[in-house]
């Protein structure tokens, strides 16, 4: 089961430029994560937003949150080439289980 | 040591074969995951292991069979697979199972690339 859906599916900006990467989900949670993933790798986290709270940072890094429109977003500022990879946000909507969403391709070029 | 490690990293086999991926936390996590992924797709759940009995199943076909043999090991036993079978199939875990109000994240491995001929 798909809970969430990103947009957009892939995206490609120069260095320095900020990025921006949007999640749509379907029911109710109790906190959203956000995972980069790079090429054929593994997963690693990056922030987790929990529902009563409407924006995270953590370094370059800004999550939002809307409950009532069931989006978040992903800023990603002053991006690197290493910042290269997928995005994918994951909600907690089942017990025991992390839904993710269809993932943005970010592209960052020197 | 904040790190999961999963052998082997790439996986050849014959659809008669039977293997096993192995998975590995010294995290003290108490929740263990496996995932299969295709190539430009998101991560799907296959099973979730909590304090060391399995708590789901996502309807995985009985070719793929997990067992926890302690709180630190998780393997995934293989058997009798199909080319489609093919994916990245990645372990994770976390504190204790993510859902609720205590949500944790989740460390993953690099994978296990998997190849069915």
């Amino acid at each position: 089961s798909q809970q969430g859906e990103e947009d957009p599916q892939a995206l490609s900006i120069q260095e320095g430029e900020n990025a921006t990467m949007n999640c749509s989900y379907k029911t109710s949670i109790n906190n959203l994560q956000w995972y980069r993933q790079n090429s054929g790798r593994g997963l690693v986290h990056l922030i987790l937003i929990r529902s009563n709270e409407r924006e995270k940072h953590s370094g370059r890094l800004r999550v939002t949150l809307d409950t009532s429109k069931k989006s978040s977003s992903l800023l990603i500022t002053a991006s690197r080439a290493a910042d290269t990879a997928s995005y994918f946000c994951a909600t907690d909507a089942e017990t025991d289980k992390l839904i993710f969403g269809t993932g943005t391709r970010l592209q960052v070029f020197p | 040591d904040t790190e999961v490690t999963q052998t082997p990293k790439h996986l050849v086999m014959g659809m008669t074969n039977k293997k096993s991926l192995k998975c590995e936390q010294h995290m003290g996590h108490r929740a263990m995951y496996w995932y299969k992924q295709k190539a430009k797709k998101p991560p799907e759940l296959m099973f979730v292991y909590s304090y060391e009995k399995l708590s789901i199943n996502e309807s995985v076909p009985s070719r793929f069979s997990p067992e926890c043999p302690n709180s630190s090991l998780l393997n995934l036993h293989l058997h009798a697979l199909q080319p489609e079978d093919s994916a990245l199939y990645l372990c994770a875990s976390s504190q204790t199972p993510t859902g609720g109000h205590r949500s944790y994240e989740q460390y993953f491995g690099p994978g296990t690339r998997l190849t069915v001929t």
